[in-house]
């Protein structure tokens, strides 16, 4: 089965600073597809940034940037000049396409806070 | 606006009692899935649809049934709800496999309390 494991429950940074939140991953696939997403107070879940596994150049959302290692099976999440609005709380979360398109994978999240 | 919907968005019940949460989607999205989130747990799949009559279990579907006869809508069902179903609930939709159609859509959350 699939995992995906953030092992930073919580972090901070202070406004205008850069910070990476970490997520790993296990699976057997070769072709699959990693996410970001961000969810505020509101609880709303919100797309960051996505990566296909096919790609090699890391995929870039504005201020928001990810490290994708496929052979460490590793997908970093980087926010620069960071804004009081990121302060939430983080999920990566894996995907398979074709057969079992359906199938998803959330870790366990990570809470962001920026200090001003 | 494209959007998922939910309703209803907050529900206090007791335990035992039948209840039905829904979910449309005007996108035409192939794809719908249920999640529940708890603290320090993140999202876990319930179940999931990759099209109309065709349903799969995801990590925790014990305790809870989905159907979906139409394209737009994947109720979800708590047949005899007990306290430890009490939880955050998503839908989502995605459009297909592949690519950027793989971007699930999320519904605004239904807050369930079981007591």
């Amino acid at each position: 089965a699939q995992t995906v494991t953030q092992s930073q429950p919580e972090m901070s940074v202070q406004e205008a600073e850069t910070v990476t939140l970490s997520c790993t991953y296990d699976t057997s696939e070769s072709d699959y597809y990693l996410f970001w997403y961000k969810q505020p107070p509101s609880r709303q879940m919100i797309l960051v940034i996505r990566q296909e596994a096919y790609k090699q150049q890391n995929a870039t959302e504005n201020r928001f940037s990810v490290n994708f290692q496929k052979a460490a099976k590793s997908f970093s999440l980087k926010i620069s000049d960071s804004q009081l609005g990121d302060a939430a709380m983080y999920f990566c979360a894996y995907r398979v396409p074709n057969t079992n398109a359906g199938k998803s994978t959330f870790g366990d999240g990570t809470t962001l806070t920026v200090k001003p | 606006e494209a959007q998922v919907t939910q309703n209803p968005r907050y529900l206090i019940t007791v335990t035992g009692k039948k209840l039905t949460v829904t979910c449309s989607q005007n996108m035409n999205h192939e794809y719908m899935s249920w999640y529940r989130q708890d603290p320090g747990l993140g999202l876990r799949q319930i179940y999931y649809s990759m099209n109309v009559e065709v349903t799969d279990k995801g990590d925790v579907p014990e305790g809870y049934k989905v159907s979906r006869k139409e394209k737009r809508n994947f109720p979800l069902i708590l047949e005899s709800p007990s306290p430890n179903q009490t939880s955050l609930y998503f839908c989502a939709s995605s459009l297909g496999s592949g690519g950027i159609s793989h971007e699930q859509y999320f519904g605004p959350g239904t807050r369930l309390t079981v007591t």
